[in-house]
């Protein structure tokens, strides 16, 4: 298996416009996590599914921010409008059988 | 604040030299889970040891939990350059949310 696989890798945007970050998940993962990690806060859940339905969007930060996962291959986190203080490494995580998490390689997003 | 708060936040030491870490959390878990992160990576799994459980080992790798305190230790035995990392404990209180904590940046010098 690739792994989790994340794109782009890397994103540099304008204040303003749309970001979308896009997940691929281990498949036979049911579970799907995403993550901001910056050095101020550390690493912070946004929204978590489960089964491909929003369990816990609590800590998405504000309305700009939205999660989907329209099946259970694919997901999507999108900003818009992106500002940059939501510069940070982004990332997806699938959970496994036993309960331990498996991380993509992220995505730098930077808003300038 | 943190579920999980690591102790130190930095460590620094000699390759052959054992490596401990600490964390502390806050509520009851269901387990405990540590990861590895190299720079610019993403994070890595290493082991998970349920609530109860007391201790469990992995290669070099040495977990402790301690309920009652609710903390944890991660022991690396003999470092090699190749555990610098930045290391993570995370819980679970059962709701399949894992809690990360701040981190501990290890460097190991060869």
């Amino acid at each position: 298996d690739a792994g989790v696989i994340q794109s782009p890798r890397h994103e540099v945007t304008e204040m303003g416009q749309e970001v979308t970050l896009r997940c691929k998940p281990i498949s036979g993962h049911n579970s799907l996590f995403w993550y901001r990690q910056t050095m101020m806060r550390g690493l912070e859940l946004l929204i978590y599914f489960n089964n491909n339905v929003p369990i816990d969007d609590s800590g998405m930060p504000e309305d700009r921010f939205s999660a989907k996962m329209p099946n259970a291959s694919f997901s999507t986190l999108k900003i818009q409008p992106s500002e940059p203080r939501d510069s940070a490494v982004y990332f997806c995580a699938s959970r496994g059988p036993d309960y331990e998490q498996y991380f993509g390689p992220g995505t730098r997003l930077t808003v300038t | 604040s943190q579920q999980g708060e690591e102790d130190p936040q930095a460590l620094s030491i000699q390759e052959g030299e054992n490596a401990t870490m600490n964390c502390s959390y806050k509520t009851s878990i269901n387990n405990l889970q540590w990861y590895r992160q190299n720079s610019g990576r993403g994070l890595v799994h290493l082991i998970l040891i349920r609530s109860n459980e007391r201790e469990k080992h992995s290669g070099r790798l040495r977990v402790t939990l301690d309920t009652s305190k609710k903390s944890s230790s991660l022991l690396i035995t003999a470092s090699r350059a190749a555990d610098t990392a930045s290391y993570f404990c995370a819980t679970d209180s059962g709701t399949y949310k894992y809690i990360f904590g701040t981190g501990t940046r290890l460097k190991v010098l060869a």
